[in-house]
């Protein structure tokens, strides 16, 4: 079956420029998640859904960042104004049930800042 | 700081041997720990886990270990195979964060010599 996609796969924006980058989840999966990853790092947990609600921003860097999940399925990571320091991979992933730790990973999108 | 470490940026095993995979993590109330293997230009997939009550899971080749006393987990696959050849993340949950909230460490690289 279809694993997670994320769009686009590669961003190349100009510095103060806002991105919106998208993810859809495995069909069903009740929550969804958004990580950033820089070159030699694991993911950094950036905040979580559980449908549209979402559980837990606290890993949003700055105000800059916002997600939303509106109706439950797709969701936006919107970055406005983007700086240098923005530039990484940010990945999406979904899991079928609230409370499931075991997270199914899209192929993430990699955002450059110039 | 830290709360999830992988000391060892990569190991070099031959085919057949047992690779050993070590984490460390500094947070106690962590109670659920995951491995996940990546290829390149893919997003992480989730390999096996362990709940903090349990200090061994087995799921074929793969076997966690978790040493709670001493805040380490490690990884073994026997016999290693040219196909697991990948970057190993270790990841936790539960330290206070929401559930959602994966902490993962910084990956060790395997390859797998035939």
């Amino acid at each position: 079956g279809a694993g997670v996609s994320q769009s686009p796969r590669y961003k190349v924006t100009k510095r103060g420029q806002d991105v919106a980058l998208r993810c859809d989840p495995i069909s069903g999966h009740v929550s969804l998640y958004w990580y950033r990853q820089a070159l030699g790092q694991g993911p950094e947990f950036l905040t979580y859904f559980n449908y549209e609600a979402q559980q837990d921003k606290s890993g949003l860097p700055n105000d800059r960042f916002s997600a939303e999940r509106p109706e439950g399925s797709i969701s936006t990571l919107t970055i406005q104004r983007t700086e240098q320091r923005d530039s990484a991979m940010y990945r999406c992933a979904s899991s079928p049930r609230a409370g499931s730790y075991e997270q199914y990973f899209g192929p993430g999108t990699r955002l450059t800042v110039t | 700081d830290q709360q999830v470490k992988q000391n060892s940026p990569s190991l070099s095993v031959q085919e057949g041997r047992i690779s050993i995979l070590n984490c460390d993590y500094t947070n106690s109330m962590f109670d659920y720990f995951l491995w996940y293997k990546k290829y390149p230009a893919e997003g992480p997939t989730f390999l096996i886990s362990i709940s903090s009550i349990k200090d061994k899971n087995e799921d074929g080749r793969f076997t966690v270990f978790l040493n709670k006393s001493a805040k380490h987990l490690s990884l073994h696959i026997v016999p290693s195979q040219p196909g697991d050849s990948a970057v190993y993340f270790c990841a936790a949950s539960g330290g206070g964060g929401s559930q959602g909230n994966l902490i993962f460490g910084k990956g060790t690289k395997l390859s797998v010599k035939p």
